[in-house]
């Protein structure tokens, strides 16, 4: 499979803990996008990546939330201390700087704290 | 500022009937405009994107929309409903303000298709 690849699907987790995200995009697109998304609305944008620089972070990040690219590749999203406001899915989608506007979006991760 | 307004938030049609999709814009610049779709447990898809060529485009699956600056509209359609387009469909258009383009997405238009 090509695609974007997102790991875990699901992860259950209780209030306080921290959990990571990976990301796998294609591999020939250098930009790098994470979204998140509950229930009835549309994917809120968080950040994004061309290669190994983080080029914007929107102002629904706050200080526990970080995300890295280190190698241009693969992407990890980190939630640290999590509070119950956090469950959502968490997508990750990826373009080429050709056609930058054309997003090819994994299956997302389902995030559920308790 | 752009925004994106989808019209409603629920379809229902009849297998073998056509689909309408509204969606309205809000744009100081000239638009690009997407549809994306959200099947259930798969990721998003592109289903079609106009970025100021012909006004009537064509996407995947039998759908298409077209553009109409008077009206701020990209209404997404489709002549005859299949029971595979239940999903879910994102109106988005395309932020150029500074110098970073952002996605901004409408709240989506859950379709459902009957038999």
């Amino acid at each position: 499979d090509t695609g974007v690849s997102q790991d875990p699907r699901h992860k259950i987790t209780k209030r306080g803990q921290n959990v990571t995200f990976r990301c796998d995009p294609i591999s020939e697109h250098n930009r790098l996008y994470w979204y998140r998304q509950t229930l009835g609305q549309g994917p809120e944008f968080l950040t994004y990546f061309q290669n190994e620089a983080q080029l914007e972070k929107s102002r629904l990040l706050s200080d526990r939330f970080s995300a890295e690219r280190p190698k241009g590749s693969f992407s990890t999203l980190e939630i640290q201390r999590t509070e119950q406001g956090d469950s959502a899915m968490y997508l990750c989608a990826s373009s080429s700087t050709g056609e930058v506007e054309k997003l090819f979006f994994g299956s997302g991760t389902q995030l559920s704290v308790l | 500022a752009q925004s994106v307004t989808q019209l409603d938030s629920h379809v229902s049609v009849s297998e073998g009937t056509p689909v309408l999709l509204r969606c309205n814009y809000s744009s100081s610049y000239s638009p690009s405009l997407f549809w994306y779709v959200q099947h259930p447990n798969k990721g998003l898809q592109l289903l079609l994107k106009y970025t100021s060529a012909a006004t009537l485009v064509k996407g995947i699956n039998g759908f298409e929309a077209e553009f109409k600056k008077s009206e701020t509209s990209f209404h997404l359609t489709k002549p005859s409903a299949h029971m595979s387009d239940a999903a879910e469909y994102f109106c988005v258009v395309s932020d150029r303000s500074g110098n970073n383009r952002k996605l901004i997405w409408g709240l989506g238009t859950s379709l459902a298709v009957n038999p």
